[in-house]
C-alpha cells in the first residue's frame, strides 16, 4: 500500500462512452500526477497539479480532461477516447513537483 | 540526448550474481535523478532520489550513482535474489519529468 489509490482498477469503455478515472491520496502530499503506459512504451507524464493548479500539460489531446478539486483528489474524464488511448493510467501524488512519487496501482482502460 | 535511455532493456542473471544498468539522460537543465522499482502486478516504488554529482546512495543490496556532467546513473544490485525481479525505472527531472524504458531484470533460481 503506498497511500494512494484509483478507481476502477479495469474498465472497458466504447468509443461514445464518457467515464471518469478518479485517484486519492493520503500522504499530505502537494503534488498530483497523471501518466500513461502503453504496451511497450516507456511511461509517459500526462498531467501536473500542484496545490491544485495544473501546471504541466504535455500535449494531452482534449479528449482526456483532468480535474483537481483539492490536493487529495485527482480526477481524469474520458470521452470519445480511440481505440489507440486503450493502456495503464497511473497516478501518482509527491509532497511536492520534483520529489519522490508514490504511484496508485493503475487503471487499466481497453476502448473498444 | 533529449530522451532518457535505459541499457540492457531486459536482462537475465542467476541467483546470487551481481549486476549492474545504465540511465542515460540529458544534462542540460538537470535537476534531479529518480530510480524505481515496477514488479509485476504492482504499483512503482520509488528507489533513490539523486541531484547532485558524485552522489551515491545504497538501500540494502541496491546502490546507485550518478553523473551529471556525463549524464548517466548505474543501478548496482549486488548477490541477486529472485525477489529482485522487476522492471527498473529511471526518471530524469529537468524542464520536464522523463521517464526512461526500463531494464527488465529476471533473477533465475
Amino acid at each position: 500500500e503506498t497511500g494512494v489509490t484509483q478507481t476502477p482498477r479495469h474498465l472497458v469503455m466504447g468509443m461514445t462512452n464518457k467515464k471518469s478515472l478518479k485517484c486519492e491520496q493520503h500522504l499530505g502530499h502537494n503534488a498530483m500526477y497523471w501518466y500513461k503506459q502503453s504496451a511497450k512504451k516507456p511511461l509517459e507524464l500526462m498531467f501536473v497539479y500542484n496545490f491544485k493548479e495544473q501546471t504541466e500539460n504535455n500535449s494531452v489531446p482534449s479528449r482526456f480532461s483532468p480535474e483537481c478539486p483539492n490536493s487529495s483528489h485527482l480526477f481524469l474524464h474520458l470521452h470519445t477516447l480511440q481505440p489507440e488511448d486503450s493502456a495503464l493510467y497511473l497516478c501518482a501524488s509527491s509532497q511536492a513537483v520534483g520529489e519522490t512519487q508514490y504511484f496508485g496501482p493503475g487503471t487499466r482502460l481497453l476502448v473498444l | 540526448i533529449l530522451n532518457v535511455e535505459q541499457s540492457p532493456q531486459s536482462l537475465h542473471v542467476q541467483e546470487g550474481d551481481s549486476t549492474n544498468f545504465t540511465c542515460s539522460f540529458p544534462s542540460s537543465n538537470f535537476y534531479a535523478l529518480h530510480w524505481y522499482r515496477w514488479e509485476t502486478a504492482k504499483s512503482p516504488e520509488a528507489l533513490f532520489v539523486m541531484t547532485l554529482n558524485g552522489d551515491e546512495k545504497k538501500k540494502g543490496r541496491i546502490s546507485a550513482t550518478l553523473n551529471t556532467k556525463e549524464g548517466y546513473s548505474y543501478l548496482y544490485i549486488k548477490g541477486s535474489q529472485p525477489e529482485d525481479s522487476a522492471t527498473y525505472l529511471c526518471a530524469s527531472r529537468g524542464q520536464n519529468f522523463v521517464f526512461g524504458p526500463g531494464t527488465r531484470l529476471s533473477v533465475l533460481p
